[in-house]
């Protein structure tokens, strides 16, 4: 059973700004949330990652809220090689809880 | 600095052969993780290696799957005998604590 529940799917234009919320109402103080894209027959490549408030970096931004149970994946401006599936995932600090991966959210950019 | 590498990409076996998966993690890192993907399912944890010490498991299908890591270095995953239902995409991933980075995986039938 997946630790997140995101949406499947969302669609968006190009140079929108796309935001992708995902639950987490089980997540431990230990853990932190990860955010992974993966494009057809490639593995898993880490976006961003954080465990409070907002953490931003050369591709995305990561919003928590104080109460840590959601996240917002934020991508401005996206592009046509922005279309790939976003995982949310979270995971213990220690590193030593497997990470539990849902159907994660399957973004289309459309020109 | 290299990623995770994995290989063979691409195994095709018949039915009862043996075949072994090769993952090379990131220097430095002492979590090892193999994953895999069935057809149709969601990325599924298989096991969790902290140096050359299995820490977890708890997610291999079967005793047709053998993992090692000798020396606490790359990590081999063999399948013995193989079966229709082991085909699908294997992956590995290596981290540091909580974050995990994933390989470009090894493709996986069984005919």
């Amino acid at each position: 059973l997946a630790k997140t529940t995101q949406p499947i799917s969302m669609d968006s234009y190009e140079g929108q700004e796309v935001n992708i919320t995902c639950s987490h109402n089980n997540i431990a103080t230990n853990d932190y949330i990860t955010w992974y894209q993966q494009f057809p027959s490639q593995g898993p490549r880490f976006i961003i990652q954080g465990y409070k408030t907002k953490v931003t970096n050369e591709v995305a931004s990561l919003f928590i809220p104080a109460d840590r149970k959601s996240s917002t994946l934020s991508l401005p401006r996206v592009s046509l090689s922005d279309t790939a599936v976003y995982y949310c995932l979270v995971g213990d600090i220690s590193g030593n809880t497997p990470l539990v991966f849902g159907k994660g959210t399957r973004l289309s950019v459309i020109a | 600095e290299a990623g995770v590498t994995q290989f063979p990409s691409h195994s095709v076996i018949e039915k009862g052969q043996t075949v072994t998966l090769r993952c090379d993690p990131i220097s430095g890192h002492d979590n090892l993780y193999w994953y895999r993907r069935v057809m149709g399912k969601e990325i599924k944890f298989l096991l969790h290696f902290v140096k050359e010490s299995k820490q977890d498991e708890s997610g291999m299908p079967n005793n047709r799957f053998l993992a090692e890591r000798t020396g606490g270095t790359y990590s081999t995953l063999k399948v013995q005998p193989a079966e229709l239902e082991d085909s699908g995409v294997y992956f590995c991933a290596s981290g540091k604590q909580e974050t995990q980075y994933f390989g470009p995986g090894t493709r996986l039938l069984v005919l």
